[in-house]
């Protein structure tokens, strides 16, 4: 199993471009998280799915959305970048509400 | 939302030496505490957790306590060794789905 993958593991974006960080899973888990880590701050959730279809915001949802239309995949969209988004992003997945999250390697935003 | 309070911030001990980090939260219906390990420039890995029907859970050197009526949890590394070093995150979940709340983090230090 490859476990959580997530691509790219670095970007640079201008402000005002849009991309997608694309996540995708080969453990059947249900439920799929979007973190991003800022110094300081710990892991902040953006958005959550419990299933393919399901999807709900988390803490820090601005600027971003997601899609669920598959189990395995959970894409996140950056609409208009901006300097504040620079960040590392995280996707988790999971089998169930108190299970282990499964991280993937991370992808590493920077916004000029 | 579930706030989670983490402290200290940063740690250091000496080989050897016991650790204990500490968290609150906030949310009563809370029942899912995960503590997770991440090293520099890798992924969070989940290291130990305790769900609020138990109060202590142990894995060989490290341990979670945990007091529902209180609302706190610690994480105990007993016998630090330098590869203990990294930063150590708590988390509690909230709500009817995996809405996982994290801490900020500590920073772990065993000096040799």
């Amino acid at each position: 199993n490859a476990g959580v993958t997530q691509t790219p593991k670095f970007q640079v974006l201008k402000t005002g471009q849009s991309m997608t960080l694309q996540c995708a899973q080969d453990m059947n888990h249900e439920y799929m998280s979007w973190y991003r880590q800022d110094p300081g701050m710990g892991l902040r959730l953006i958005h959550y799915s419990v299933g393919a279809g399901i999807t709900d915001q988390g803490e820090v949802p601005n600027g971003y959305n997601v899609s669920r239309s598959t189990t395995e995949d959970f894409p996140l969209r950056l609409l208009s970048a901006a300097p504040s988004q620079t960040s590392v992003y995280f996707c988790a997945s999971s089998r169930g509400r108190r299970e282990t999250q499964y991280f993937g390697p991370g992808t590493r935003l920077l916004v000029l | 939302g579930e706030n989670v309070e983490q402290h200290p911030s940063t740690l250091s001990v000496q080989e050897g030496d016991s650790a204990v980090i500490k968290c609150t939260y906030s949310d009563s219906a809370s029942n899912y505490f995960p503590w997770y390990k991440q090293e520099l420039g890798k992924r969070p890995q989940l290291i130990i957790d305790i769900r609020s029907n138990v109060g202590e859970k142990k894995d060989q050197r490290i341990a979670v306590t945990l007091n529902k009526t209180a609302k706190h949890f610690s994480l105990h590394i007993t016998e630090t060794q330098p590869e203990d070093s990294a930063v150590y995150f708590c988390a509690s979940n909230s709500g009817g789905y995996q809405k996982v709340t994290f801490g900020t983090g500590t920073k772990l230090q065993v000096i040799p």
